[in-house]
């Protein structure tokens, strides 16, 4: 089955403790990429990598990092988390650069910041 | 710049009536749209997209969306809606360019009424 799994799912962390929220997709997707989503404000993305070794900045970025060492994995990291990162977060993937190609999401990791 | 817009942050309907979900789009060059539908505790599920062709776009769960070029627009469909209709929508554009970008407007609540 097609599919992109986030870890956790939900997660309730302290200020300044590093964590990582894992991405894994299954098909063979080149388009991985991070969104958080807040009310009122949609879906913004974080982050976004064409291919394996290749990212680049969306529109929020500030306070995130991302690496892609294998085409599957997209891990989401954040050193030093803040309350303001408190959010829903969801990780997608799609094939190649085609425009026309969907968008797969993961089903979201609730992260609170406390 | 690429934008989406969703003009309406809840839309109520009846039961059987008619249901229409509105998106106005702003993108150079040929547009790519999508619409998603999220259900609670859940991620995002793909509904249909536009890429070129017929205007009238088919899509899943009884779901159309008509593509609009003079008036930019991407509307939601359905000829009667179901409870299990109330969720939240999103409509998306993707252009092809530099960064393939993917924006998302901020989400339409539609609450269906026994």
């Amino acid at each position: 089955e097609a599919q992109v799994t986030q870890n956790p799912r939900y997660l309730i962390t302290v200020t300044g403790k590093k964590l990582t929220v894992t991405c894994s997709q299954n098909m063979n997707h080149e388009y991985m990429s991070w969104y958080r989503q807040d009310p009122g404000l949609g879906l913004r993305q974080i982050y976004y990598s064409m291919n394996v070794e290749v990212t680049d900045k969306g529109d929020v970025p500030e306070g995130y990092k991302v690496s892609r060492k294998e085409k599957r994995n997209f891990p989401l990291i954040l050193e030093s988390p803040s309350p303001n990162q408190t959010s829903l977060y969801f990780c997608a993937s799609s094939a190649g650069r085609a425009s026309g190609n969907t968008i797969y999401f993961g089903e979201g990791s609730w992260l609170t910041v406390v | 710049a690429q934008s989406v817009a969703q003009p309406e942050d809840q839309v109520n309907v009846a039961e059987g009536n008619p249901l229409t979900v509105k998106c106005t789009y702003s993108v150079s060059g040929n547009p790519y749209l999508f619409w998603y539908v999220q259900y609670p505790n859940r991620g995002l599920q793909f509904l249909l997209k536009y890429i070129t062709g017929d205007n009238l776009v088919k899509g899943s769960y009884g779901f159309e969306a008509e593509f609009n070029k003079s008036q930019t627009s991407f509307h939601l469909k359905k000829p009667s809606a179901l409870v299990s209709d109330s969720a939240l929508y999103f409509c998306a554009v993707r252009a092809l360019n530099r960064d393939d970008k993917i924006i998302f407007g901020k989400g339409t609540r539609l609450h269906i009424l026994p």
